[in-house]
């Protein structure tokens, strides 16, 4: 079946704009992850959805930085006033529902955003 | 402080070649460990999970091991090939679920030379 999308793939942007990342789940997960991969740095938690529950928000470096997710599927990160030091590939990843704690999780293959 | 130690931080060797790669956490209370592969430009897949009880694991060339008592584990890549270069990364999880509960090493990035 489909894995997680994302899209787009690329964006370059200017210094001050607006952006917005799209991420699609694979059908049926109920718990969906952003993430910050720098270069040469590990995975950097963002904001975390879990079925209907509050989202987890305590990774978004800064009040520039938003999440919604939509009828429990499709999520997007929007990045208000990009700064250079925003580049970097932002990963969304889904999970089963499931009683496992932190089951597998499915990575899409990432945005990769360049801030000019 | 959870953390997630992961050595080396990058490693060249030649094909048909094994090597290991470690990642020392401590994290606490332990739930699992997984080792993903990041191929360059995808996103990171699993390649082996394991729990307390287990010390080994294998997918085929690949074999994970831990030592819950010393906290670390390892990779092994036997008779690498060409497609393994890629990044290797070790994520910890602690009991109690969320987000949180998600430890990430910084990976180590493997190239395998003809």
């Amino acid at each position: 079946g489909a894995g997680v999308s994302q899209s787009p793939s690329n964006k370059v942007t200017e210094k001050g704009k607006d952006v917005e990342l799209r991420c699609d789940p694979i059908s049926g997960h109920t718990a969906l992850y952003w993430y910050r991969q720098s270069l040469g740095q590990g995975l950097e938690f963002l904001i975390y959805f879990q079925g209907n529950s509050a989202p987890d928000k305590s990774g978004l470096p800064s009040d520039r930085f938003s999440a919604e997710r939509t009828g429990g599927s499709v999520s997007t990160l929007t990045i208000q006033r990009t700064q250079q030091e925003d580049s970097a590939v932002y990963l969304c990843a889904s999970t089963p529902p499931g009683i496992r704690p932190h089951n597998e999780q499915f990575f899409g293959p990432g945005t990769r955003l360049t801030v000019l | 402080k959870n953390q997630v130690e992961q050595s080396p931080q990058s490693l060249i060797i030649l094909e048909g070649k094994n090597c290991t790669l470690q990642c020392n956490y401590t994290v606490s209370p332990f739930s699992n460990l997984r080792w993903y592969k990041q191929d360059t430009g995808r996103g990171p897949v699993s390649l082996t999970i394991m729990t307390f009880s287990e010390n080994t694991k294998s997918n085929g060339r690949y074999t994970a091991t831990l030592d819950a008592d010393t906290k670390q584990s390892s990779l092994h890549i036997t008779a690498s090939q060409l497609s393994d270069s890629a990044s290797y990364i070790c994520v910890v999880s602690r009991t109690g679920g969320g987000a949180d509960g998600l430890t990430f090493g910084k990976g180590t990035h493997l190239i395998i030379q003809p």
